[in-house]
């Protein structure tokens, strides 16, 4: 089945720097999307991406589905701490029920 | 515009009994929504899709007698898990298509079930 490898799986940065995370899939997708989540919470959607090439903004968030639609990257300028939470990327195929496939999450953490 | 909610947000039961967990699309019509759970540190995993009207399609491994799935309306599915063993304790998650919305979902605030 499908593989996505998003990476990297934690980040330690401190506050007003700029973050880049990425995952590539074994496959192609139709759709790229990003999620949030916070502790014991469900993930909140970011940014979603529905064209080959597509570059999104989302305040201080800038996500691109990859030419090859195997890819896409997230980036979030001028961290932030309520940046702090799991990242996750899904993709998602066409004919596939809507079924998302995630990545493993990134990990960020923001020193004040 | 897009929320998702569950009830209960948490639940402890004692081993054996059964649980019940609502998903409801509340500002929006849901021809598709989707179960998943979540082990501490861990991504989502899809237990089953579960269509309007019709009997959900479970993924592999996940027993369809003992997760019951529900989705008796456009705003509303529900998931029952049945005599429930210590094993089953995991952060359970749903979330909805927007039925005209292509193949977006949104996810409601998901259910911490603790089984005793």
């Amino acid at each position: 089945g499908q593989q996505l490898n998003q990476s990297p799986q934690s980040m330690f940065i401190q506050e007003g720097e700029d973050v880049s995370m990425n995952c590539t899939s074994s496959s192609i997708f139709n759709t790229w999307l990003w999620y949030k989540q916070e502790p014991g919470e469900g993930p909140v959607l970011l940014i979603a991406l529905y064209k080959a090439g597509e570059l999104t903004s989302n305040g201080r968030l800038t996500a691109q589905f990859g030419i090859t639609r195997k890819d896409s990257f997230l980036n979030i300028s001028a961290s932030i701490p309520s940046d702090v939470g799991i990242y996750f990327c899904a993709g998602q195929t066409r004919g596939s029920n809507y079924k998302l496939t995630f990545g493993k999450g990134t990990l960020l953490t923001v020193n004040p | 515009g897009a929320v998702v909610s569950q009830h209960p947000s948490r639940v402890i039961c004692k081993s054996g009994t059964s649980v019940k967990i609502e998903c409801r699309s509340l500002d929006f019509q849901a021809t598709t929504m989707f179960w998943y759970r979540q082990f501490p540190k861990q991504s989502l995993m899809l237990m089953a899709t579960s269509n309007e009207g019709s009997k959900a399609t479970y993924e592999q491994g996940v027993e369809k007698d003992k997760f019951l799935i529900n989705h008796a309306s456009l705003t509303l599915s529900t998931l029952t898990v049945t005599s429930a063993h210590p094993e089953d304790s995991s952060f359970y998650i749903c979330s909805a298509r927007v039925s005209a919305g292509g193949g977006t979902q949104y996810f409601g605030p998901g259910t911490r079930l603790t089984v005793l």
